[in-house]
């Protein structure tokens, strides 16, 4: 099994809402990673989890709450976002951190803020 | 800060006809991997680069990595409408494991 599994695929949410994105996967790793990524433009870096304690934080606002229950799962908890925080999110996993690690990407889910 | 910048950012070409897309880095790089995205889709792993000079080959697609590790290239032999989707390289800088992400080049071919 070498897929990345992220749940839900679509969210609308208003700015007042909570919500939860899901990640998981089944592959031993014991890295994994948010990026974000708007239209037409890179993935953006935001957080990196390290067997399972948080390694980096790209300065990324604190309504974007990371979470790392166990080594197969990652949870992005999402609390009075704005419009422009509307994009793609995208989780990876790899091995380790460090050199020489392919990242396997999830499908992302496509978040729209109202 | 750091940043890495891609040429081409759009190509369209005939297909059978080759492409080649170059990343650079400001700083010297660790190890390099690229990505293939395709439209509606989410990246994925092509290859990855560590030694300075290194080619590494995969059927029509050539990477090379700079001498001084500041810069590589995709080189996609007759290309194919499969072949469609945005190229992303991801360099990693020494002391770190954060990978940092490409502009990107949109490659688009004609049929």
């Amino acid at each position: 099994d070498t897929e990345v599994t992220q749940t839900p695929k679509h969210l609308v949410m208003g700015m007042t809402n909570k919500k939860s994105l899901k990640c998981e996967q089944h592959m031993g790793h014991r890295a994994m990673y948010w990026y974000k990524q708007k239209a037409k433009k890179p993935p953006e870096l935001m957080f990196v989890y390290s067997y399972e304690k948080l390694s980096i934080n790209e300065s990324v606002p604190s309504r974007f709450s990371p979470e790392c229950p166990n080594s197969s799962l990652l949870n992005l908890h999402l609390h009075a976002l704005q419009p422009e925080d509307s994009a793609l999110y995208l989780c990876a996993s790899s091995q380790v951190t460090g050199e020489n690690t392919e990242a396997f990407f999830g499908q992302g889910t496509r978040l729209t803020v109202v | 800060g750091q940043q890495v910048m891609q040429i081409p950012q759009y190509q369209h070409v005939q297909e059978g006809e080759d492409f080649t897309t170059y990343c650079n880095s400001s700083t010297t790089l660790s190890n390099i991997q690229w990505y293939k995205q395709r439209p509606g889709g989410h990246p994925v792993f092509l290859i990855q680069l560590v030694k300075s000079g290194e080619v590494k080959k995969q059927k029509r697609l050539t990477f090379q990595f700079g001498e001084a590790k500041k810069n590589s290239s995709l080189h996609i032999t007759a290309t194919q409408t499969t072949d469609v989707g945005t190229y992303f390289c991801a360099g990693a800088w020494i002391g770190t494991y954060k990978y940092i992400f490409g502009t990107g080049t949109r490659l688009k071919v004609l049929a």
